[in-house]
């Protein structure tokens, strides 16, 4: 069964650093891996997707991530955070079923960044 | 072009009553997906929809909720005889086709609170 882990419930990072969220994964097959972000009391904003190709996604506002089949990771990362990036960060894989093809959500990363 | 649209936005129901979430596909979207969020949990798949046919309910309790999308207007998530652990937010979600690397779109999420 295919599963998504976000190891960290929360990570704080001062504005200006760069940032890592975490996210590993279980699937049969080939993975197919996404970022999502969600602002509070808003719906999920797509970030970046990872289908095939090369192994560093880039994606909106200045995210990438990086896929790792050996370790299968496929963490989130932005050089340089801003206050504005601070929200909760949803790693997900799409699992490819008999019937439809849903999205398998990690439990959620909580970003802050302080200035 | 519209992106995907829930409403109501918030609803309140005592228990006992029935909730009725409505979702609008993005334009061009025939595939809809139905995930539920409970507090600080990550998303859940719930059901996947195409026009008039139900493909996959895995996600669905078997009770008491139920799910549909005609051939004209919304899909429609209902929930009989609500009891408070229904309280979460509700999202929908919207394809253009269900293939592995189509990204999905997602709503602005309906909040059930049960009181």
């Amino acid at each position: 069964a295919q599963s998504v882990a976000q190891p960290e419930d929360q990570v704080n990072v001062a504005e200006g650093n760069p940032l890592t969220v975490k996210c590993t994964y279980s699937v049969s097959g080939n993975p197919y891996l996404f970022w999502y972000v969600q602002y509070p009391n808003r719906g999920l904003q797509f970030l970046l997707k990872y289908i095939t190709g090369d192994n560093l996604v880039k994606g909106s506002y200045g995210f990438e991530a990086e896929f790792n089949k050996s370790q299968t990771s496929f963490h989130l990362k932005k050089p340089s955070a801003l206050v504005s990036d601070s929200a909760l960060y949803f790693c997900a894989v799409r699992a490819v079923m008999e019937y439809g093809n849903k999205l398998v959500f990690g439990a959620g990363t909580i970003l802050r960044v302080k200035s | 072009n519209a992106g995907v649209m829930q409403n109501p936005r918030h609803l309140v129901r005592r228990r006992g009553q029935e909730a009725r979430l409505r979702c609008s596909p993005m334009k061009g979207h025939s595939h809809v997906y139905w995930y539920r969020q409970l507090p600080e949990e990550g998303l859940k798949f719930m059901v996947y929809l195409q026009k008039e046919n139900i493909i996959d309910e895995s996600g669905m309790p078997k009770e008491r909720f139920s799910a549909e999308f005609p051939k004209e207007g919304p899909s429609i998530l209902r929930i009989q005889q609500v009891v408070r652990g229904d309280s979460a937010a509700y999202f929908c979600a919207s394809s253009f086709r269900d293939s592995e690397n189509n990204e999905q779109f997602f709503g602005p999420g309906t909040r059930l609170t049960v009181l």
